[in-house]
């Protein structure tokens, strides 16, 4: 069973719609994080979240913008995306920031028409 | 900047025979290595990690170890069957960043 639920599983948007990806874990553990993984590739780190609050943002684009209501919740909120930007999204969390067993969801699979 | 790098990219084993995976990291300060199993359209998955403070660890067929002097650190399968075919990601927790950098992956196909 997967313990990081994603939703939804897929996602298909236009370049100028609004949309969010959502991320849930009931593990108590207080850090999160946004992945985006290409066909063939290694997850590409975009976010970190320790304690609700960000802690890493690798330098992502605007067009994405994390939120954190609390500390089972994750939110990616997609607006204006390029084509380029269609992946696999996975969100992580794990005990703690400094603790590196991270565990996955099952990903959101995004097209950007 | 820090990277992982993992050989080899696909590797191809006989149902029942052994399967190795090599990485070697760059920050001499990481401490914490997990390998990723990945099945076609699913999550990674964590199937064992070590930290710097032991050199090998066994879980039933899968065992990493540990060389923290030349900066190494493998995956090894035994008696392989057909559901270990996947792709495998190792990675290297980065202390002064305080994330994960995985190694580009390893296609791995058990033949029957």
């Amino acid at each position: 069973d997967t313990e990081v639920t994603q939703t939804p599983k897929h996602l298909v948007m236009g370049m100028t719609n609004k949309k969010s990806l959502k991320c849930e874990q009931h593990m108590g553990h207080r850090a999160m994080y946004w992945y985006k993984q290409k066909a063939k590739k290694p997850p590409e780190l975009m976010f970190v979240y320790s304690y609700e609050k960000l802690s890493i943002n690798e330098s992502v684009p605007s067009r994405f913008s994390p939120e954190c209501p609390n500390s089972s919740l994750l939110n990616l909120h997609l607006h204006a995306l390029q084509p380029e930007d269609s992946a696999l999204y996975l969100c992580a969390s794990s005990q703690g920031f400094r603790d590196g067993a991270q565990h996955f969801g099952d990903g959101t699979r995004l097209s950007i028409l | 900047g820090e990277n992982v790098e993992q050989h080899p990219s696909t590797l191809s084993v006989q149902e029942g025979d052994s399967a190795v995976i090599k990485c070697t990291y760059s920050d001499s300060a990481s401490n914490y290595f997990p390998w990723y199993k990945q099945e076609l359209g699913k999550r990674p998955q964590l199937i064992i990690d070590i930290r710097s403070n032991v050199g090998e660890k066994k879980d039933q067929r899968i065992a990493v170890t540990l060389n923290k002097t030349a900066k190494h650190f493998s995956l090894h399968i035994t008696e392989t069957q057909p559901e270990d075919s996947a792709v495998y990601f190792c990675a290297a927790l980065i202390q002064g960043a305080q994330k994960l950098v995985f190694g580009q992956g390893t296609r791995l196909t058990i033949n029957p």
